[in-house]
């Protein structure tokens, strides 16, 4: 199988405090996990790429300051929100890909409110 | 820029029936095309990946097929069922850039 895991599933922060989320995948070596997020009834808007052992690679306009990324092994990435405000409040998603793989396995996701 | 859009937005429909989600792609060099299961507050689940030197995937009920030259996938549901009732999405692999870039998706619903 293919499982990734992310965690935690749900986590509500005050305003101004950081969060992070982790992504594992449990079974697999991934050398690249993917970030998206997702406002309701919307689809995924990919945020950043992340690889193993180097800097991520962020979409246009999603600021790499506020959504650390870090991947500092083959089976974990994580994400950490910064200095979190209402309007981050939303649903991160994380995915992976076996090494060498194309297809794509994804978390449970994560609903962070920011209150 | 490589969008994806998917039709209907929404589908109501009563159990038993044969559907098909439609998505379509501008940018039609892609690598790959991969159908997904999402429900309410939930991550997706993978249905069917269609390589691009493919037409088609099935797996059980479902039947997914791919014209590339066109820009067009299709999820085929035979007899479906109240628990097929979820949002289903496609994303295409643009190869080089190696992202998942998701359509607008089909919110689905099976009632008895």
């Amino acid at each position: 199988g293919a499982v990734v895991s992310q965690h935690p599933s749900r986590v509500i922060c005050k305003s101004g405090t950081s969060v992070k989320i982790e992504c594992r995948s449990l079974d697999f070596q991934a050398t690249t996990m993917f970030w998206y997020r997702q406002f309701p009834k919307q689809s995924l808007m990919l945020m950043a790429t992340s690889n193993e052992g180097s800097k991520a690679t962020y979409e246009q306009g999603v600021e790499k300051d506020k959504f650390l990324i870090n991947h500092a092994s083959l089976t974990l990435s994580t994400l950490t929100v910064t200095s979190a405000h209402p309007e981050d409040s939303s649903f991160y998603i994380c995915s992976a890909r076996k090494t060498g793989g194309k297809e794509a396995f994804f978390g449970q996701g994560t609903r962070l409110t920011v209150v | 820029k490589q969008e994806v859009t998917q039709i209907p937005a929404a589908l109501s429909v009563p159990e038993g029936e044969n559907l098909v989600l439609n998505c379509s792609f501008t940018d039609s060099a892609i690598y790959n095309l991969q159908w997904f299961r999402q429900d309410p507050g939930k991550g997706l689940t993978s249905l069917l990946l269609i390589q691009s030197s493919q037409r088609e995937q099935t797996s059980g009920r479902l039947n997914a097929s791919l014209d590339k030259s066109s820009g067009r996938s299709t999820l085929y549901i035979a007899a479906s069922q109240p628990g097929d009732s979820a949002t289903y999405l496609c994303a295409v692999n643009g190869g080089n850039t190696d992202k998942l870039i998701f359509g607008t998706g089909t919110r689905l619903q099976v009632f008895p």
